[in-house]
């Protein structure tokens, strides 16, 4: 089973800071790499595939990076909304989770 | 816009059996794979289970496997979860998700889970 560990579990950032997620593989997933964010009392929802994809309605303010075994995921400009848990997700080889890093407001 | 409401969740005692269902909107349903997924309460998420769009190819989580049966009715637009011989460490919330056309990959929507919990 591939591994996905997510750094930090907890990130502390203040409104209209930049917020860097990390989320590695125990072995490499191409580009096979989602992301989701995930709001208290609600599912999941895709923000990212393909490492670097946003899909429709995911904002600019969203990036994601890497390949391998190393990605991130890149808020530019903290909104009030974009505080809450985000996961990572491989899809290469069966599919595996990150356990997820909580975004809260400093 | 595409709506995936997930039903049949409950309290069941340990050995115990429950059956999840999942109707789908705003999509050709048959054309998707589909995946159930599931969240311990405060915890992370676990892939469980998917199905292809013409049920050819059906894959199961280790944790599941042999105890859990996912099957779909197209002509329904219904996506099933049995769920046999029932654990605590079953206790979840259960999402269904819409997945990839051509193969499994990522999900695009997502339910809004229905609770499953395994309790004497």
């Amino acid at each position: 089973e591939i591994v996905m560990t997510q750094s930090p579990a907890t990130l502390s950032v203040s409104p209209g800071e930049r917020a860097t997620l990390s989320c590695r593989a125990s072995q490499s997933v191409d580009k096979s790499l989602a992301w989701y964010q995930q709001k208290p009392g609600q599912s999941p929802r895709l923000l990212i595939y393909g490492a670097s994809t946003r899909v429709s309605g995911t904002p600019a303010r969203f990036s994601g990076s890497g390949s391998g075994t190393e990605f991130t995921l890149t808020i530019s400009s903290l909104q009030s909304e974009d505080f809450a848990i985000y996961y990572c997700q491989q899809y290469n080889h069966w599919y595996t989770f990150g356990q997820g890093t909580k975004l809260e407001i400093k | 816009q595409v709506q995936l409401v997930e039903s049949g969740g409950g309290l069941v005692k340990p050995g115990g059996s429950l059956r999840l269902s999942c109707v789908a909107s705003g999509f050709t349903f048959s054309d998707y794979y589909m995946t159930w997924i599931r969240q311990a309460p405060g915890k992370g998420l676990e892939w469980v289970s998917y199905i292809r769009g013409d049920s050819s190819s059906i894959y199961y989580a280790d944790s599941v496997k042999g105890r859990f049966t996912v099957s779909r009715d197209n002509a329904k637009n219904s996506l099933y979860l049995q769920m046999n011989y029932l654990r605590a460490e079953d206790t979840a919330f259960y999402y269904c998700a819409r997945d990839g056309r051509l193969n499994s990959s990522w999900y695009t929507d997502w339910g809004q889970g229905t609770l499953v919990t395994v309790s004497s």
